[in-house]
């Protein structure tokens, strides 16, 4: 298994421009989520799906899109790029929902200029 | 509002000088507590889960305790491998799947 495989590693965009960050799981887990971690600020959760066809926001939504059209994937879209969203990017998967044990992919280090 | 709160922010440490970290926490109704260790550039990678006060896990140097306020993350004799960030995290029995990371504890073991 790859478990949790994120891309790209990293990007540089300009203020205005969209991208979407991938997310991929190969371990049949149902729950999927996106983290974003800035210095001084920990891990705070942007949004989260507790299965296909299921989304949900998170402690910091704003400026980001997602959808969870497969088990596998649940990218996560910056529609309008801006500087305050220079970040790394986390996604990270579990079996089900309910307090079981999340893993983490690589990360995606995103600046905005 | 779910808090979690890491002390220190930072623990340097000589090669077999044994530590504690602290994490507190104010949830309302745990589900469960997690440690994660963060290596620079990596993502977090899981340690321990803990269910209710009381619980305690073993991994290796490491050993978490879980009270009704806060957990500790024991370290026993540490090496130069052990250098990284902890972090904690807790999810509430509110239904909600958001969990709730503290900033973390940077650790340095010298050799």
């Amino acid at each position: 298994n790859a478990g949790v495989t994120q891309t790209p590693k990293f990007q540089v965009l300009k203020t205005g421009q969209s991208m979407t960050l991938q997310c991929a799981q190969d371990m049949n887990h149902e729950y999927m989520s996106w983290y974003r971690q800035d210095p001084g600020m920990g891990l705070r959760l942007i949004h989260y799906s507790v299965g296909a066809g299921i989304t949900d926001q998170g402690e910091v939504p704003n400026g980001y899109n997602v959808s969870r059209s497969t088990t596998e994937d649940f990218p996560l879209r910056l529609l309008s790029a801006a500087p305050s969203q220079t970040s790394v990017y986390f996604c990270a998967s579990s079996p089900t929902a309910g307090g079981q044990t999340q893993y983490f992919g690589p990360g995606t280090r995103l600046l905005v200029l | 509002e779910d808090q979690v709160t890491q002390s220190p922010e930072a623990l340097r440490l000589q090669e077999g000088e044994s530590s504690s970290l602290n994490c507190s926490y104010t949830v309302s109704g745990l589900r469960g507590l997690f440690w994660y260790r963060q290596d620079p550039g990596k993502g977090p990678e899981f340690l321990f889960t803990l269910y209710s006060a009381g619980e305690e896990k073993e991994k290796e140097r490491l050993k978490a305790t879980l009270t009704k306020k806060e957990s500790f993350l024991h370290i026993t004799a540490p090496k130069p491998e052990d250098s990284a960030t902890y972090l904690c995290a807790v999810l509430n029995r509110g239904g909600s799947e958001k969990l709730v990371f503290g900033k973390g504890t940077k650790l340095t073991v010298n050799p």
